[in-house]
């Protein structure tokens, strides 16, 4: 099936930094996602692309739907601890219309020290 | 409160004693989907459902089965469980017609010995 690279793997930084990272896909998505992961629990849906080109904003969370429609990024401003997690990426090629099916990227876990 | 419910949390069982991972999504929801999480690897379909009685394969489909005979309810059979079946599993639901992002179950944490 499809595959997602997502970098980096890990990410350690200090409270009140930025944070970037990203999805790289061969394959062509119609729809990207981004979700996290608290610990213990289940993923949990932050921003959904729909269009080639679209920029998203939800709080301090920005991501953008790459024009290729191969890759996405996903930006955290001003980090605080709570954000300490899993992001996955995950995109989405509707068969007939259907959005059922999604790939996940391999997670960046991420850290923050207060 | 809308949600998804996996039973058990946690499973310790030995290896080709079978068992079943209940999962409920009370949303009302078509499509349901069953995932693994395992380290390194992300996470991986299993079997989706696109409605009743509807089932197909995911990515990583051998040693599981499903059945969808109700809407609400899409358990995950393994037959004879193995090692290599240890992970995190995850049951997820979301509507056919709307918003694109699967609800996900808090998890079952499965240990096979």
């Amino acid at each position: 099936g499809q595959q997602l690279n997502q970098s980096p793997q890990s990410m350690f930084i200090q409270e009140g930094e930025d944070v970037s990272m990203n999805c790289t896909s061969s394959s062509i998505f119609n729809t990207w996602l981004w979700y996290k992961q608290d610990p213990g629990e289940g993923p949990v849906l932050l921003i959904a692309l729909y269009k080639a080109g679209e920029l998203t904003s939800n709080g301090r969370l920005t991501a953008q739907f790459g024009i290729t429609r191969k890759d996405s990024f996903l930006n955290i401003s001003a980090s605080i601890p709570s954000d300490v997690g899993i992001y996955f990426c995950a995109g989405s090629i509707p068969p007939g219309g259907s959005n059922y099916k999604l790939t996940f990227g391999k997670g960046t876990l991420l850290t923050v020290n207060p | 409160e809308a949600q998804v419910t996996q039973n058990p949390r946690y499973l310790i069982t030995v290896t080709g004693k079978k068992l079943t991972v209940t999962c409920s999504q009370n949303m009302n929801h078509e499509y349901m989907s069953w995932y693994r999480q395992d380290p390194g690897l992300g996470l991986r379909q299993i079997y989706y459902s696109m409605n009743v009685e509807v089932t197909d394969k995911g990515d990583v489909p051998e040693g599981y089965k499903v059945s969808r005979k109700e809407k609400r309810n899409f358990p995950l059979i393994l037959e004879s469980p193995s090692p290599n079946q240890t992970s995190l599993y995850f049951c997820a639901s979301k509507s056919r017609d709307s918003y694109p992002g699967y609800t996900f179950g808090s998890g079952t944490r499965l240990t096979v010995v």
